[in-house]
């Protein structure tokens, strides 16, 4: 069966640190991955998501990045961390198809920046 | 653009009773709606995956409806227990890619 692995689970950071978060998938192969964050008193907003290695589509302009080194590995990074970055960053995975398909969710990482 | 809304935003109800909660979407043409579970501080639940082409898909005591052409879909709760306590979130797909746009959630309080 397939799992979905987010670390840390949960990171404080001050403003103006470098961020590296982690997601890797196990049981499926070339899936498609995604990245979420979810604001206090907000939505589950999409800000990146991947077909395929080195694969990367952005849906929000901000100071984060995404990688995709290897095909079940998807990493969030920042080099300089904001306070509206805090929240709880959420990794999802799909099969390998072009149109919308069941996501599944890891367990998240919850971020604080101070 | 696709927008995405659920009423109510907050459900308090005694143990037993049957509810429903409701999702409405402004764009028609979607390829499927997905409803989740999400218990407070963790990841997402997947509770039921309608594609577009389908009117109703069940899981146990859950059912969830989709009437694509009036943008809306519910999802009913058999006989509620305090651990079905949770947000309730509603995501929908576009017709063409996988990018999921979500609704703000219903927080449902079970009261035993």
């Amino acid at each position: 069966s397939q799992t979905i692995h987010q670390w840390p689970a949960t990171l404080v950071q001050p403003v103006g640190s470098p961020l590296s978060l982690e997601c890797t998938v196990e049981g499926t192969s070339n899936p498609n991955l995604y990245w979420y964050r979810q604001a206090a008193g907000r939505g589950l907003q999409l800000l990146f998501y991947s077909v395929g290695i080195g694969q990367i589509s952005s849906e929000v302009p901000q100071n984060l990045s995404a990688s995709r080194p290897q095909d079940r590995q998807f990493i969030l990074s920042s080099k300089k961390l904001l306070l509206s970055d805090s929240g709880f960053y959420l990794c999802a995975w799909s099969p390998p198809r072009l149109e919308g398909y069941e996501q599944y969710f890891g367990p998240g990482t919850r971020l604080t920046v101070t | 653009k696709q927008e995405v809304t659920q009423i109510p935003a907050a459900l308090s109800v005694p143990e037993g009773e049957n509810l429903v909660l409701n999702c409405s979407f402004t764009d028609s043409a979607i390829y499927n709606l997905q409803w989740f579970r999400q218990d407070p501080g963790k990841g997402l639940t997947s509770l039921l995956l309608i594609q577009s082409s389908q009117r109703e898909q069940t899981s146990g005591r859950l059912n969830a409806s989709l009437d694509k052409s009036s943008g809306r879909s519910t999802l009913y709760i058999a006989a509620s227990q305090p651990g079905d306590s949770a947000t309730y979130l509603c995501a929908v797909s576009p017709e063409y890619g996988n990018k999921l746009v979500f609704g703000a959630g219903t927080i449902l309080r079970v009261k035993s």
